[in-house]
């Protein structure tokens, strides 16, 4: 089955322990984006990859880093997590930037 | 600064009647443009999409509507059914097309 999944699901941590969500995805994809969805905010886009080895910012890219060694993983890293990044994380992945994107189920963070 | 917005946070319409969401976007140079459902609990999933060399595409059910001069977007949905109850967000491709930026969503309520 075609899908992008996110590990872990839920997570509540706290300030300043570092911290990795992971993303896979199985179709081949070029394209990944990580998004953090915030209410009244909507989704906003943290950082996104065009291929392995190629990463750039989003929107909102402070406090977060990114690595894409593998075509079909796009890992986000907290290096020290704060409260305000407490928020709901997506996944994404396409063929590329033009295509459509598939995401993931999201991942429910707290920083206490 | 710059936004994807939309004119109405909620959506409600009886099932069977037609739904029309509207999406206001500011940057002229945008040129492919997605609209996402997100039920509860569960990550956006893709519905349509629209270049910008285009005003019109249909999909099944589904219809969105691209007017450049005024830079708004519209989605409608026919025939309304009560699976389409969900959250509904335009977003906008930017940065030749390689980052996103997303509305705030519309929540539609579809009453049997």
């Amino acid at each position: 089955e075609a899908q992008v999944t996110q590990n872990p699901r839920y997570l509540i941590t706290v300030t300043g322990k570092k911290l990795t969500v992971t993303c896979s995805q199985n179709m081949n994809h070029e394209y990944m984006s990580w998004y953090r969805q915030d209410p009244g905010l909507g989704l906003r886009q943290i950082y996104y990859s065009m291929n392995v080895e190629v990463t750039d910012k989003g929107d909102v890219p402070e406090g977060y880093k990114v690595s894409r060694k593998e075509k079909r993983n796009f890992p986000l890293i907290l290096e020290s997590p704060s409260p305000n990044q407490t928020s709901l994380y997506f996944c994404a992945s396409s063929w590329s930037s033009e295509y459509e994107q598939y995401f993931g189920p999201g991942t429910r963070l707290t920083v206490t | 600064g710059e936004s994807v917005g939309l004119h109405l946070p909620t959506l409600s319409v009886q099932e069977g009647d037609n739904s029309i969401i509207n999406c206001a976007y500011s940057n002229s140079a945008s040129d492919y443009f997605i609209w996402y459902k997100q039920e509860s609990g569960k990550g956006p999933q893709f519905i349509i999409d629209i270049r910008s060399n285009m005003d019109k595409r249909q999909g099944q059910r589904v219809t969105v509507l691209l007017n450049k001069t005024v830079k708004h977007l519209s989605l409608q949905i026919a025939a309304t059914q009560p699976g389409d109850s969900a959250v509904y967000f335009c977003a906008e491709a930017r940065n030749t097309g390689n980052q996103f930026y997303f509305g705030t969503g519309t929540s539609l309520t579809v009453i049997p």
